[in-house]
């Protein structure tokens, strides 16, 4: 089992649309939970990060976490077509480092 | 914010020779950096956790003689693939935590010709 598990997708999306971005991850004593959009040939840029069980809210950006499920997901509020990019799911090692799933491609049509 | 900087972005070698790729943090001290290792259409692969002024830790499957990481400041790392061939080939991001926070490198793409 991958530590960190995304769909690759393509998800598509139509502007203006909620896209939802779903992650689930192994190792249940994980604390800390990031998401990051990374754009063809560039790095990886932080969109938001969790650690308690909830909802967490910026802007359009809503990072939900569940941890008895061991579940971590992202909605995006009215998807612009500047948000088509790879969305990571990334979790806190043990050694402080950062383990990637596989991202989920996003397209927003206009 | 913190800036975490890579140098080259761009890299092309031929088989058999080695690269190095610098990372370096700006504005902030770090003392371990993390590298790692994306291929087309896949995820970053953590490859080593480098610590300045010890050895580097190496995840399972990575040849530690074949990449090697120096972390001789609390700055700047480096990663030279030595002996490079066409297989290692690959987009190499490095990584910092400052203020709480993991930045990344802008990316060096290696190709092997």
């Amino acid at each position: 089992q991958k530590e960190v598990e995304q769909n690759s997708g393509p998800l598509s999306v139509p502007e203006g649309a909620i896209a939802s971005l779903n992650c689930t991850y192994s190792d249940r004593g994980s604390q800390s939970f990031f998401w990051y959009r990374q754009y063809s040939g560039k790095s990886p840029e932080l969109i938001m990060f969790i650690y308690s069980n909830g909802d967490k809210e910026d802007g359009r950006f809503t990072a939900q976490l569940n941890k008895a499920s061991q579940y971590v997901s992202l909605l995006i509020r009215d998807s612009q077509p500047s948000d088509s990019a790879t969305y990571l799911c990334a979790v806190n090692g043990f050694r402080n480092d950062m383990r990637f799933g596989a991202g989920t491609r996003l397209t927003v049509k206009p | 914010g913190a800036v975490v900087s890579q140098h080259p972005s761009w890299v092309i070698c031929k088989s058999g020779t080695s690269v190095k790729i610098e990372c370096r943090s700006l504005d902030f001290q770090a003392t371990t950096m993390f590298w790692y290792r994306q291929f087309p259409k896949q995820s970053l692969m953590l490859m080593a956790t480098s610590n300045e002024g010890s050895k580097a830790t190496y995840e399972q499957g990575v040849e530690k003689d074949k990449f090697l990481i120096n972390h001789a400041s609390l700055t700047l790392s480096t990663l030279t693939v030595t002996s490079a061939h066409p297989e290692d080939s690959s987009f190499y991001i490095c990584s910092a935590r400052g203020a709480g926070e993991l930045f990344f490198g802008e990316g060096s793409r290696l190709t092997v010709l």
